[in-house]
């Protein structure tokens, strides 16, 4: 079936630096697009969503880009601090749905 | 602490036992999932309510698995004849059907052990 993939399973950077996080996907007919953050024993962390009828949202730090044209997200981490460090899963659905599927997620390691 | 709560955090069980796990939603969420996630993988969708109805089953993994929300608040996700490929995390999503707005929020999971 169709599925969410993510490009690089992990990824390491210094803190302070910027991190970005890929994601590709094949549902054509998704429309709703989620990054989770998954700390070590604990549940998924909602961070940030984006519709399809839109090409990018910011939050606090965070920004989610979305290429319809060739089914690709991206979330991109500010000033990467110790504390992001975490797997980070994209999760895409219907928004007029309720399954959301997941990726196998990155883990990003933030070193001092 | 208003989130999503699970209950128990972790449970070890023998094969062959039943098993029931407890979700409380975050209060006047009218939406309540359950999703399975195994080591390393993205968790797996498996059923859902809205309010008191379950609207979607097919994927629950076997019918050794049912999940109730009785009366539209908590729920529970039952595993009978417990199997060792059944040892995961079971996680809980809650969200608030709205016009503009249907986020699910996951609670901490609760972490299966099967021997």
């Amino acid at each position: 079936g169709e599925s969410v993939g993510l490009h690089l399973p992990t990824l390491s950077v210094q803190e302070g630096d910027n991190s970005i996080i890929n994601c590709a996907y094949s549902n054509s007919a998704s429309d709703y697009f989620i990054w989770y953050k998954q700390e070590s024993g604990k549940g998924p962390q909602f961070i940030i969503d984006i519709r399809s009828n839109m090409d990018k949202r910011q939050g606090q730090r965070v920004t989610v880009l979305l290429n319809k044209t060739v089914k690709h997200l991206s979330l991109q981490i500010a000033a990467t601090q110790p504390g992001d460090s975490a797997v980070y899963f994209c999760a895409e659905g219907l928004y007029s749905g309720y399954a959301l599927n997941f990726g196998k997620g990155t883990s990003l390691l933030v070193t001092p | 602490d208003t989130g999503v709560s699970q209950d128990p955090r972790h449970k070890i069980t023998k094969r062959g036992q039943n098993v029931t796990f407890r979700c409380d939603p975050i209060s006047e969420h009218n939406r309540l999932y359950w999703y399975r996630q195994t080591l390393g993988q993205g968790p797996e969708f498996l059923t859902y309510f809205q309010n008191e109805a379950q609207l979607e089953k097919s994927r629950l993994l076997s019918d050794r698995f049912s999940a109730e929300r009785p009366k539209g608040s908590f729920s529970t996700l039952e595993i009978q004849r417990t199997e060792q490929g059944d040892s995961a995390m079971y996680l809980c999503a809650s969200s608030l059907r709205h016009a503009s707005i249907d986020t699910q929020y996951f609670g901490p999971g609760t972490r299966l052990t099967v021997l």
